[in-house]
């Protein structure tokens, strides 16, 4: 059982460039995250989906774009990537019931000269 | 919006018991989770309070007082695997119910 996967696992990018981390489960859930961590500080979400085919902006949505592309997969895309965006990215997923449990991918570590 | 507050940081002694605390603002307030995250390696969850009182697994136990918009995660017999950063989470209404919102954490670290 995988639990959430994402991929990559890490990547440099170059400023300008871009690039999209995919993110997938096998846990049926309806609920999928993305966050991102900086060094010394908490999760702060960027998007998230509380169902397939909806998606709403977190606390952090600038310079990245989201797509629930079926109930599994929840894609994360820097369109042009700036070095405010070196930070590790996870991505989690939450089932239906009031455990208020989120699952968490390893995350992925994106660094931008 | 959402904001939490914990502690920066915690020194505890190997056997002790500490408790860490977490206050919220939320707009529509469902639950309250708590996650431990060692360094480099990714959040896992520990426990949940939708309703006020207090929750016991094992060693860790978390407390919840929505009138007080306050939780804490208690840690008895501190072992030094305890070292990590602790996280609470909110899991509020707005935004289509499903909105988990993290705090900025709170760095244990465990002595001999």
């Amino acid at each position: 059982n995988a639990g959430v996967t994402q991929t990559p696992k890490f990547q440099v990018l170059k400023t300008g460039q871009s690039m999209t981390l995919q993110c997938a489960q096998d846990m049926n859930h309806n609920s999928m995250y993305w966050y991102r961590q900086d060094p010394g500080m908490g999760l702060r979400l960027i998007y998230y989906s509380a169902s397939e085919g909806t998606t709403d902006k977190g606390e952090v949505p600038n310079g990245y774009n989201v797509s629930r592309l079926n109930k599994r997969e929840f894609s994360l895309r820097l369109e042009s990537a700036a070095p405010s965006q070196t930070s590790v990215y996870f991505c989690a997923s939450k089932g239906r019931g009031n455990t208020g449990e989120l699952f968490f991918g390893e995350g992925s570590r994106l660094t931008v000269l | 919006g959402q904001s939490l507050e914990q502690p920066s940081e915690v020194t505890a002694v190997e056997g002790a018991i500490v408790q860490i605390n977490c206050t919220y603002q939320t707009s529509g307030f469902y639950g309250l989770s708590w996650y431990q995250q060692h360094d480099g390696g990714a959040p896992t969850f520990l426990s949940y309070n939708a309703l006020d009182g207090l929750e016991e697994t094992g060693r860790f136990s978390s407390f919840l007082s929505r009138s007080d918009s306050y939780g804490y995660l208690l840690l008895q017999e501190l072992q030094m695997k305890d070292s990590a950063s602790y996280f609470c989470a909110v899991k509020d209404g707005s935004g289509g119910y499903q909105k988990v919102t993290f705090g900025t954490g709170t760095k244990l670290q465990v002595i001999p």
